[in-house]
């Protein structure tokens, strides 16, 4: 399994967008990205998920370079509801589990 | 549609005693995950079940922890005898069969219970 790294922690304020960066130089060719978040007191929840490129929907977007040994969540225009743990994960679905790290802790600031 | 249920939200117990956790999975879903969270990290996937069959069950304590999944549907997690590092709030997820097929690593995860051993 590649091993990711992320920030600790990032701090921001309502109606800026945030990028949080995920660094994951050994993945492997079948392996997808994806990103979950964790409010306090509840399970994750799937965000989003990229092979490469771009990937966006509702609610996030990912930016995957064509080296893919990181990626970037895009948040755009956070509110303070986004206030919440982000996980970055890859791996290849159907062939090994998700292994979660520390992750990153988002505040959202008024 | 229904989220994934699971019970109780909390519990209290002192070490050496049993506890039991049940899952419900969202209706249709084949893939069950029980993970572990200790405050300040990540889940721990303790144990995958395909159906009623058991796809990865590595990081399962099972001297001390068991699971089952009667029937392909609910989902119990049992701990016998209690230790205080089993303190953490033990999640229940489950993941459609077709998500295989879609390359997604897409589950849904219920609010988990929070075990105390004292």
């Amino acid at each position: 399994l590649a091993k990711t790294t992320q920030p600790i922690s990032m701090d921001s304020y309502e109606g800026q967008e945030v990028n949080i960066t995920c660094s994951h130089n050994n993945i492997a060719t079948n392996d997808y990205i994806t990103w979950y978040q964790q409010f306090p007191s509840q399970g994750p929840r799937f965000i989003i998920q990229g092979y490469k490129t771009k990937v966006t929907n509702e609610v996030a977007s990912l930016f995957i370079p064509a080296d893919r040994k990181s990626s970037t969540l895009s948040l755009p225009r956070v509110s303070l509801s986004d206030t919440a743990v982000y996980y970055c994960l890859v791996g290849e679905p159907g062939y090994s589990t998700l292994t979660f790290g520390k992750g990153t802790m988002l505040l959202v600031s008024p | 549609e229904a989220g994934v249920a699971q019970s109780p939200r909390y519990k209290i117990i002192e070490k050496r005693q049993s506890v039991a956790f049940w899952c419900n999975p969202i209706s249709g879903h084949a893939t069950l995950y029980w993970y572990q969270q200790i405050l300040g990290q990540g889940p721990k996937l303790l144990i995958q079940f395909q159906n009623n069959g058991v796809v990865d069950d590595s990081q399962l304590p099972k001297d001390r922890f068991s699971a089952e999944r009667l029937k392909g549907v609910d989902s119990t997690l049992k701990i016998q005898p209690a230790k205080l590092e089993d303190s953490a709030v033990y999640l229940c997820a489950s993941s459609s069969s077709l998500v295989l097929t879609r390359s997604s690593y897409e589950q849904y995860f219920g609010p988990g219970t929070r075990l105390t051993v004292t």
